[in-house]
C-alpha cells in the first residue's frame, strides 16, 4: 500500500523559471490538497481539487499558480514564471471522499522547492 | 480570523523526559483540533485528534486535552524515546465537508539518549 507520492523531493529552479510539482494520492482517494510551508511558518491550504474538478482554490496566490487533478495520472501544482518567495516546501495529501473532522488526511513526504 | 500557536523549538530532552508542547489557538465556535507528527524524511502523520471541549486524544503514549477556556490544546507525554524524535505541528479544522486545516508552524522535538 503506497502512501502520498510527491515528487521531485527537491526541486531547484532559476528565477522566472517554470515548476511542475506531481502528487499520486494513495491508492483509491479521488481527493487532493496542497498545502505550502513557508520557513519557518505553519502549512497554509492552498487548494483543493477532485478527480477533474477544483473544489477551493481559496489559498492559492492570483496569478501564476495553478493546480489540476485529471482523470488519470497524478495531480499537478504549476508555478510559472517562479520568484524567490516562491521557495518552500510543498505538501500534498489526499483522502478516500470530502474530508470532514472525522476522515483523515494522508500527506506526501513534501516537494521542496528551492529559486536561485 | 483562524490561528494556531506553538511553542517555539527546537526542543532538546533527554529519553524518559516528560514532554509538554504548548499550543493555543484562535478560531470562532467550535474547532477540531488536532496533532501532527513528521518523521525525519517523512510526511505528517495524524498523531491525534478531539473534536469538541473536554475531550482528550490519546495514541502512542501521547495525549492532549482540548480546553476550550483557555483555548489550548497541549501535548503531552509522560517519557519519551528517541523514536520520538521529530516536528510537532498543532492545526485546527473549521470546515465541514472539505478539511482546511490550519497549521502552527511546527516544533521540532529532539530526544537524546
Amino acid at each position: 500500500n503506497a502512501g502520498v507520492m510527491q515528487n521531485p523531493r527537491h526541486l531547484v529552479r532559476r528565477r522566472g523559471q517554470e515548476a511542475r510539482l506531481r502528487c499520486s494520492p494513495m491508492k483509491g482517494h479521488s481527493h487532493v490538497y496542497w498545502y505550502r510551508q513557508l520557513p519557518e511558518e505553519g502549512l497554509k491550504f492552498m487548494v483543493y481539487l477532485q478527480k477533474e474538478n477544483i473544489i477551493d482554490e481559496s489559498g492559492m496566490p492570483k496569478e501564476r499558480f495553478s493546480a489540476e487533478f485529471p482523470k488519470e495520472g497524478p495531480s499537478i501544482l504549476r508555478i510559472q514564471q517562479v520568484v524567490r518567495g516562491d521557495s518552500a516546501a510543498y505538501f500534498c495529501a489526499s483522502s478516500p471522499r470530502s474530508a470532514g473532522t472525522n476522515e483523515k488526511l494522508f500527506f506526501g513526504s513534501g516537494t521542496q522547492l528551492s529559486v536561485l | 480570523g483562524n490561528s494556531v500557536t506553538q511553542m517555539e523549538g527546537p526542543v532538546t530532552l533527554s529519553e524518559e523526559a516528560f514532554l509538554t508542547i504548548n499550543c493555543t489557538y484562535t478560531a470562532t465556535g467550535y474547532p477540531s483540533l488536532f496533532w501532527y507528527v513528521q518523521y525525519p524524511g517523512e510526511g505528517l502523520q495524524l498523531l491525534l485528534k478531539a473534536t469538541k471541549a473536554d475531550d482528550k486524544g490519546s495514541n502512542k503514549g501521547f495525549e492532549a486535552t482540548y480546553r476550550k477556556e483557555t483555548t489550548s490544546f497541549h501535548l503531552e507525554k509522560g517519557s519519551v524515546q528517541v523514536s520520538d524524535s521529530a516536528v510537532y505541528f498543532c492545526a485546527l479544522s473549521r470546515i465541514q465537508g472539505a478539511q482546511k486545516l490550519v497549521f502552527g508552524q511546527g516544533t521540532r522535538l529532539t530526544i537524546n539518549p
